[in-house]
């Protein structure tokens, strides 16, 4: 079935770049998501990639796709404290005969957490 | 701007209670999902509705139903809460094309 795994956790040094990583199943996927979700909040999109894309830049924000490995990654360049959070990544459910009513597949969510 | 609202952020109940959480969005979005989270498990699907009194399973729906009379309201219910089901409690909405779900605050429920 359709599956997203990422690692669970980060550490990195404030100021130096965070690359989280996610790795998915299902190959007909037409959109994959990074999430953020701050301590005690909702979960808000950071940033999308459509599949027949190899990279998004957003700011601070890189998304590398390659479709071959089903391998999806968030650059955070100039990590700040502010960044700690967990990120999730996630694909739109995909079977047959869905129509308009997707649902999406999550991975865990990584926490990452910037250290001064 | 894009807004989904839940009825309350924290919410306490006793085993066996009957427990309404709402969520509302103004997005006019067809889609409406809830989830709970709990640490290590990541989100889970308990139910989602694609049109109004229209409803699917999720991954984990038992012990749960829910209701959508209209279009922009999608409820959760619990018939008889317990212990297990202190979780937090997520609401989301989503459209076409790109199914990129907008997520409420959410509701941090314990059940005692």
């Amino acid at each position: 079935g359709e599956d997203v795994e990422q690692s669970l956790f980060l550490s990195v040094r404030e100021g130096d770049s965070s690359v989280i990583n996610c790795t998915y199943t299902d190959s007909s996927s037409t959109y994959l998501y990074w999430y953020k979700q701050e301590p005690g909040a909702g979960l808000q999109l950071l940033t999308y990639i459509f599949s027949n894309m190899d990279m998004k830049q957003d700011q601070r924000l890189t998304v590398l796709l390659n479709k071959k490995d089903k391998h999806l990654s968030l650059r955070i360049a100039d990590t700040q404290t502010g960044d700690s959070a967990i990120y999730f990544c996630a694909e739109v459910s995909s079977p047959l005969n869905a129509g308009n009513n997707r649902k999406l597949i999550w991975g865990l969510g990584t926490s990452l957490a910037v250290n001064p | 701007d894009v807004k989904v609202t839940q009825s309350s952020r924290y919410l306490v109940k006793r085993t066996g209670e009957k427990v309404f959480l709402e969520c509302v969005q103004d997005m006019d979005h067809e889609n409406m999902f809830w989830y709970r989270q709990d640490p290590g498990l990541g989100l889970r699907l308990i139910y989602f509705s694609y049109d109004v009194k229209m409803k699917e399973k999720g991954d984990i729906p038992e012990g749960y139903s829910v209701s959508r009379e209209k279009k922009e309201r999608f409820s959760l219910i619990l018939e008889s809460a317990s212990t297990n089901q202190t979780s937090m409690y997520l609401c989301a909405s989503s459209f076409p094309p790109n199914y990129e779900q907008y997520f409420g605050p959410g509701t941090r429920l314990t059940v005692t």
